[in-house]
């Protein structure tokens, strides 16, 4: 079956700490992308890949570090500068082309930093 | 610069009713591509449709069409007779060709609630 895993499904940290997610996909997709979802708002993205060892920041990217050493891992680091970290993040891929393809999405990670 | 609006925040009908989520964009570019995905309570968004910009076609699939207009730079999604399974909240996302390469800047979505 061909997706995308993140793991932990939920995640809790002391303030201060760095912590990293995960995101690992098997659809041998090019583009991967993290995004971060608080309650009742939209997705805002982080960072994205279009390729291996490749990254853009995307529109809230302080406070967030990503590596792409591997096609089917993206991880993503949330650090101690990030001030608000408390959030539903998702991490996506999808292929890339001349045209736009739709996006696929992991399960999401729940952050809580107390 | 890009931009989606999803003016309903929340809808609530009965089930059996069609309901209709409005959506609608800014965009600079010429070629573009519009999205709607659906994010249930379990939080994993799930792709429902893709069009492009050149194609103002509706489309139909089984309960759900959208209706692509240009000229009101909407792009409506309706679902006929709802069921409780509908209940979930949606996205609509747009992607510009050419500019800000590969990134989808989604809607704040609508979430939908159908009872029984």
């Amino acid at each position: 079956d061909g997706g995308i895993t993140q793991s932990p499904k939920y995640l809790f940290r002391k303030e201060g700490q760095n912590v990293t997610l995960s995101c690992e996909q098997n659809l041998n997709h090019d583009a991967m992308y993290w995004y971060r979802q608080d309650p009742g708002q939209g997705l805002r993205l982080i960072y994205y890949s279009q390729i291996v060892n490749d990254f853009q920041k995307g529109d809230i990217a302080e406070g967030y570090s990503v590596s792409r050493e591997k096609k089917e891992s993206f991880p993503l680091t949330v650090t101690s500068a990030q001030k608000n970290p408390t959030a539903f993040y998702l991490c996506a891929s999808s292929r890339t082309g001349t045209t736009y393809y739709e996006q696929y999405f992991g399960p999401g990670t729940r952050l809580t930093v107390t | 610069a890009q931009k989606v609006t999803q003016a309903q925040t929340e809808i609530s009908v009965v089930e059996k009713e069609d309901v209709t989520l409005d959506c609608v964009y800014e965009t600079r570019d010429t070629t573009y591509y519009l999205f709607w995905y659906k994010q249930p309570p379990s939080g994993e968004l799930v792709f429902l449709i893709r069009r492009n910009s050149f194609d103002e076609q509706n489309e139909i699939s089984g309960r759900y069409s959208w209706n692509f207009q240009k000229s009101t730079s909407s792009f409506n999604f309706t679902i006929t007779a709802s069921q409780v399974v509908d209940s979930a909240v949606y996205f609509c996302a747009l992607s510009e060709a050419n500019t800000n390469a590969g990134k989808s800047t989604f809607g704040d979505g609508t979430t939908l609630t159908v009872k029984p």
